[in-house]
């Protein structure tokens, strides 16, 4: 079926330290990986995506890294600040169609001062 | 350059009622996608449209439709509505098919 799965649902770092989130996917079709940071009350928003074609991705302090034959990728944010604190969600295109995204649960990442 | 607009932002209404949810893509992005929002089921995709024509669509009942207009302006609607689809329903927009951009969303409660 379509599944996204997320891990951790909650998740506390220290200010400076390093966050990393998970995601397994179940669709093997699947070509491309967004990730979104919702703070609250807000909209999401993009804050980086990788297609199927590459292994890694980086932008600065995030980073995403992508197994297809394991069917997982992760989400790295390095030297967080309180301002990384917010829900974070990833999400997988379905059956290779990247119109249609399967979003996993989201993780909400308190980043401590 | 506008962002995603989606009105109206708050709505309530009864059980029974239908409602029509509008978002205005990004100039120049033709696909538009819809999305429910609930703390207990996450983000769930609803339906996307491309070029007025519906492309996907989600697991969700009949009572939910959509369409897309050849500005790309994009509509859903909920007919007979549910206490259970009191939400926050996103839109989001693309120029093709990644990178989409969301709005911040039409919060609807049925009472």
């Amino acid at each position: 079926g379509e599944n996204v799965e997320q891990h951790p649902s909650t998740l506390s770092v220290q200010e400076g330290d390093s966050a990393v989130i998970k995601c397994t996917y179940s669709d093997s079709a699947s070509n491309y990986f967004p990730w979104y940071k919702q703070e609250l009350g807000k909209r999401p928003q993009l804050i980086i995506d990788i297609r199927s074609n590459v292994g890694e991705k980086k932008d600065q302090r995030i980073a995403v890294t992508l197994n297809k034959t394991a069917k997982h990728f992760s989400l790295h944010i390095t030297e967080t600040q309180p301002e990384d604190s917010a829900v974070y969600f990833c999400a997988a295109s379905m059956s290779g169609n990247t119109g249609k995204l399967i979003f996993g649960q989201g993780t909400t990442l308190q980043v401590k001062p | 350059k506008a962002g995603v607009t989606q009105t109206p932002r708050y709505l309530i209404k009864t059980r029974g009622q239908q409602v029509t949810l509008s978002c205005s893509p990004i100039s120049g992005h033709r696909s538009v996608s819809w999305y429910q929002q609930t703390p207990g089921q996450g983000l769930q995709f609803l339906f996307e449209y491309f070029s007025e024509t519906q492309r996907n669509k989600g697991n969700f009942p009949g009572r939910f439709s959509g369409r897309q207009f050849s500005n790309s302006r994009s509509e859903m609607n909920v007919s007979t509505l549910e206490l259970g689809d009191s939400a926050l329903y996103l839109c989001a927009s693309s120029p093709k098919n990644y990178g989409y951009t969301f709005g911040s969303g039409t919060r609807l409660t049925v009472v």
